[in-house]
């Protein structure tokens, strides 16, 4: 069974630019979560997608959003680039969302802002 | 809201030695699961064991095993045996169950463990 995958692996932009990052879960998850890893910040809830539908975020602004598509893959985009929003992406997927469900995690991208 | 707390940055350990992990949580709900999760250096996150809270009984999960402490709320992971795989941050985590289920981590206790 494929894991989940993320893609690109490192993404490099500038201030101000968009950064589109992509998920695809394992098969058979329809829940797929975004976390962001900053540096002395730790790991934090972005988004949670359920069958289709936006279904919870984080404490973030709105210039973080996503979409997750009829195949439950999954994409963050980042409007207005801010050299903060330089991190690790993880995405994460479960079978379905109750607490007891291990939530997988994929390899991450590393986005950095200049 | 709820809060999870590592108190340990970092930690090390001689191969072969156990060590224990510290987590405390803050929670107003009764029933619930925990976990502990691992990120090797390699970056992909992995469940290493997971607790649910009504069960009495200590989760284990080969040489990884917790002592959940219900009343204080602490749930401590124990690594008996330690390998040099083992080197990684750990992650206790907290689900949110009215929301999702989303994960509400600690801050991560980074564990090298020398040869």
């Amino acid at each position: 069974e494929a894991g989940v995958t993320q893609s690109p692996t490192h993404l490099i932009k500038t201030r101000g630019q968009q950064a589109t990052l992509r998920c695809s879960p394992i098969s058979g998850h329809t829940s797929v979560y975004w976390y962001q890893q900053a540096l002395g910040l730790g790991l934090q809830f972005l988004l949670w997608y359920d069958e289709g539908e936006e279904r919870n975020r984080g404490n973030f602004p709105p210039r973080f959003s996503g979409r997750q598509f009829p195949n439950y893959s999954s994409e963050l985009n980042v409007n207005a680039l801010e050299l903060e929003d330089s991190a690790l992406y993880l995405c994460a997927s479960s079978r379905v969302w109750t607490s007891y469900n291990e939530q997988f995690f994929g390899p991450g991208t590393r986005l950095t802002v200049l | 809201a709820q809060t999870v707390t590592q108190s340990q940055p970092e930690m090390s350990v001689q191969e072969a030695e156990t060590v224990t992990l510290s987590c405390t949580y803050d929670t107003s709900e009764s029933n619930y699961y925990l976990f502990w999760y691992k990120q090797p250096p390699s970056r992909q996150m992995i469940l290493v064991i997971r607790q649910e809270a009504y069960k009495q009984q200590n989760a284990t999960e080969n040489r990884f095993s917790v002592n959940f402490q219900k009343a204080a709320k602490s749930f401590s992971l124990k690594i008996s045996d330690s390998q040099l795989g083992d080197t990684a941050m750990y992650f206790c985590a907290f689900p949110n169950n009215n929301a999702g289920n989303m994960l509400t981590f600690g801050g991560g206790t980074r564990l090298m463990v020398k040869p």
